[in-house]
């Protein structure tokens, strides 16, 4: 059974139209993160949520937002995508931040911007 | 995170053991050296994670180095579905350990 999943898994969207991805998780995990993957690249961490605790990394643009409503859902909007957004977008979850927890990932969502 | 040096890519024949490699030579003492792949079209997939001793599970076995400058992860028997970008990874307990930090991986090619 899945136990992070991602919706959609393929995502078409006009520059400058805002865009949402969404992930849930069955595993009940304190912590979620956002990933991009561009094409040929290694996944780069945008944000992650401890609890209700928001974590935004140094270097993730101010057009990238996230929510997270619940234990269960984790949202990335996307203000205004430009053809450099386009990317797979990774959501993961851990029990706890350190060393020693393993991160479980979706399966991602495509994001195409037209 | 500290740094790992990875083969770029790396072959194999279906039914037999893959070792990978990964050198860590500037591991401090609280680092975990975890280990991810990634099929192609799919998110990374979590493969083990050890300390100082070797660890084992369903899928690998995890071999560190007594200095824990080096790791090797071992396939015992590849299969075509083990061919994916295989990514060591270190983790420290404590500080700002919280992501993954991805390098190049290495490229695992299974032949049939």
């Amino acid at each position: 059974d899945a136990m992070v999943i991602q919706n959609p898994r393929y995502q078409v969207t006009q520059f400058g139209k805002p865009v949402t991805l969404s992930c849930s998780q069955t595993l009940n995990h304190n912590v979620m993160y956002w990933y991009q993957q561009k094409s040929s690249q290694a996944p780069k961490l945008l944000f992650h949520y401890y609890d209700k605790d928001f974590n935004n990394e140094a270097d993730t643009p101010d057009n990238f937002q996230s929510r997270r409503p619940n234990t269960s859902f984790c949202f990335l909007d996307i203000r205004s995508p430009g053809l450099g957004d386009a990317a797979m977008y990774l959501c993961a979850t851990s029990r706890d931040t350190e060393g020693s927890y393993e991160q479980y990932f979706g399966p991602g969502t495509r994001l195409t911007v037209t | 995170d500290a740094k790992t040096t990875q083969p770029n890519s790396m072959e194999s024949n279906e039914e037999e053991p893959v070792h990978l490699p990964c050198n860590h030579s500037t591991i401090s003492g609280t680092d975990y050296i975890h280990w991810y792949r990634q099929l192609p079209s799919q998110g990374p997939e979590y493969v083990i994670h050890g300390l100082t001793s070797n660890v084992n599970n369903r899928m690998a076995s995890l071999a560190i180095a007594e200095d824990r400058k080096s790791s090797t992860l071992i396939l015992h028997r590849a299969t075509l579905r083990d061919a994916a970008v295989y990514y060591c990874i270190l983790r420290a307990f404590g500080g700002s350990n919280y992501k993954l930090t991805f390098g190049k991986g290495t490229l695992l090619t299974v032949n049939p």
